[in-house]
């Protein structure tokens, strides 16, 4: 299993949407709706952003929404905070009790 | 509020064994609606799902790994623990152990980390 495939980095100016992609296969995110987001600051553990792909846990600001097409699932910040700057990892179940992460994006709020 | 916390040694010698434990208060290891589990994160580097084990014993692995991982659980003690075997520079990295929501498989709780370095 490959790990799934993300930018890098993206930026954004306070204010404005960013999205960031988490790109896989037939055979992980385009098979199932279990797909979650995580934000980590440095020094710090990650932290649930987002989890089955759209689903927001409690406390989580609706700034953060999650969407699936195909074997690509997004993760789209609106109204972008200065807080808001930090690595974001996606992770989806790959079958056979198998899971696979990202490589991590690094979001940058100008 | 569950909280989750590693312990073991920081450093480990090359071709030795990696040894952590991850203690779980605020909340029962038993239930049945969690997996635990461990991942790592190399320094600059991305996440990484290390394997998972339920209060009974059952037990996934990532598959890269799978040869030299073992984790186990002890629910008298409410931890469970890693084991990671013939370690090498490369598994240098900060240790995070964490629970699985099984409902929609995805991680709720982290520990804070531990840094295990690798020496030679």
């Amino acid at each position: 299993q490959s790990a799934l495939t993300q930018p890098a980095s993206v930026s954004g100016s306070p204010g404005q949407s960013i999205t960031i992609s988490c790109t896989g296969t037939s055979s992980d995110v385009g098979s199932y709706n279990l797909v979650s987001w995580y934000q980590q600051h440095p020094g710090k553990a990650p932290k649930l952003m987002i989890y089955e792909g759209s689903k927001r846990p409690s406390g989580v600001s609706n700034r953060f929404s999650g969407s699936k097409s195909g074997n690509t699932a997004s993760l789209t910040i609106s109204g972008l905070q200065p807080e808001d700057e930090a690595d974001y990892y996606c992770c989806s179940y790959a079958g056979s009790s198998i899971w696979v992460f990202g490589g991590g994006t690094k979001l940058t709020v100008l | 509020q569950l909280q989750l916390q590693e312990s073991g040694p920081g450093l480990v010698k090359s071709s030795e064994t990696l040894s952590l434990t991850c203690s779980v208060s605020g909340g029962s290891i038993s239930s049945g609606s969690y997996y635990w589990g461990w991942f790592r994160q190399p320094p600059g580097k991305g996440l990484e799902w290390i394997g998972n084990i339920y209060y009974s014993g059952g037990t996934y692995y990532n598959p890269s790994l799978k040869s030299r991982v073992t984790v186990s659980v002890d629910t008298s003690k409410n931890q469970f623990s890693l084991k990671l075997s013939s370690v090498t520079a490369a598994d240098t990295a900060v240790y995070y152990c964490a629970r699985w929501y099984t409902s929609a498989w995805c991680v709720d709780y982290w520990g804070q980390g531990t840094l295990v370095s690798v020496t030679s």
